[in-house]
C-alpha cells in the first residue's frame, strides 16, 4: 500500500539500540499527550499517554518524558527493533477540548 | 473484533460523486472522533460525537462533509459533490468516555480518492 509520510523527517537506528524521537508542542494549555505508531496502510496504534501533572511515564520498552517548561515530548525506545519501524506521532489535548491535535511526525527505520 | 472497523477500505469516486464512509466504533464507546490524513501529514480533527450528539464539528471543512451517529454507535461520514482535494484518508477513532483526555483508538482508515 501506499506509505504514510514520505516526506517525513527520518530517524535511522541499528536493530538492538536505543531510539528517541522527539516533538515539540505549542499550546501551554495541553494536559494531554500520547504516542502513536502508524504503519503503512493501517490507522494509529496508541503506544503510550501521559497527563501534564507528571514527566515520566514508563511502558514496556518504551519511556515517554514531558518537559513542560520547554513544551517538548519525547519518546524512547529500548532495544529497537526492525517490528518498530513505522512513523510515529504525538498527539496532545486539553481539558475542554476533546480533539487531538496531531505533530507532523517521524519515520524510524530499523536497520538489521 | 474488539477494535475499530472502517468501510471501504478503498473508495474511488469521480468528482462530483457523493460518498458515504462507515465507522464501527469499539462495542460501549461513548466518543467517536472522525479525521481527515493527507499523504505525508497528522491525522486532522474533523468532528466529534457523544452517543449520538455531535458536539464538534468545527474541523469539517466545508458544508459538503456532513456525519451523522444517530444510535450514538455506527457513525457515517458523507460527503457530497466529492472534490479532488477531499482526496485523503479518513481515519475514525473511539473512547470509552465522554469528555476527553482519555485514549483514542483508531480504525484502519478509508482511503479515498477522487479523480
Amino acid at each position: 500500500g501506499e506509505s504514510v509520510g514520505l516526506h517525513l523527517p527520518t530517524l535511522s537506528v541499528q536493530e538492538g539500540d536505543n531510539s528517541i524521537i522527539n516533538c515539540a508542542y505549542s499550546n501551554s494549555a495541553s494536559d494531554y499527550f500520547i504516542w502513536y505508531k502508524q504503519e503503512s496502510g493501517k490507522g494509529p496504534q496508541f503506544i503510550i499517554d501521559i497527563r501534564s501533572n507528571m514527566d515520566k511515564r514508563q511502558g514496556q520498552r518504551v519511556t515517554v518524558l514531558l518537559n513542560k517548561t520547554v513544551k517538548h515530548l519525547s519518546l524512547q525506545i529500548a532495544a529497537t527493533q526492525p517490528g518498530d519501524s513505522a512513523v510515529y506521532f504525538c498527539a496532545e489535548s486539553r481539558t475542554g477540548r476533546r480533539a487531538l491535535t496531531f505533530g507532523s511526525g517521524t519515520r524510524l527505520q530499523v536497520q538489521p | 473484533g474488539a477494535g475499530v472497523s472502517q468501510s471501504p477500505r478503498y473508495k474511488v469516486a469521480k468528482r462530483g460523486q457523493d460518498v458515504a464512509l462507515r465507522c464501527d466504533p469499539i462495542s460501549g464507546h461513548v466518543s467517536l472522533f472522525w479525521y481527515q490524513q493527507a499523504l505525508g501529514q497528522g491525522p486532522e480533527f474533523l468532528t466529534y460525537f457523544q452517543n449520538e450528539a455531535q458536539l464538534d464539528k468545527s474541523g469539517l471543512p466545508s458544508d459538503r462533509f456532513f456525519a451523522e451517529r444517530p444510535e450514538g454507535s455506527v457513525s457515517t461520514l458523507k460527503i457530497q459533490r466529492t472534490q479532488q482535494e477531499d482526496s485523503a484518508v479518513y481515519l475514525c477513532a473511539s473512547s470509552l468516555k465522554a469528555g476527553g483526555g482519555d485514549t483514542q483508538y483508531f480504525g484502519p482508515g478509508t482511503r479515498l480518492t477522487v479523480l
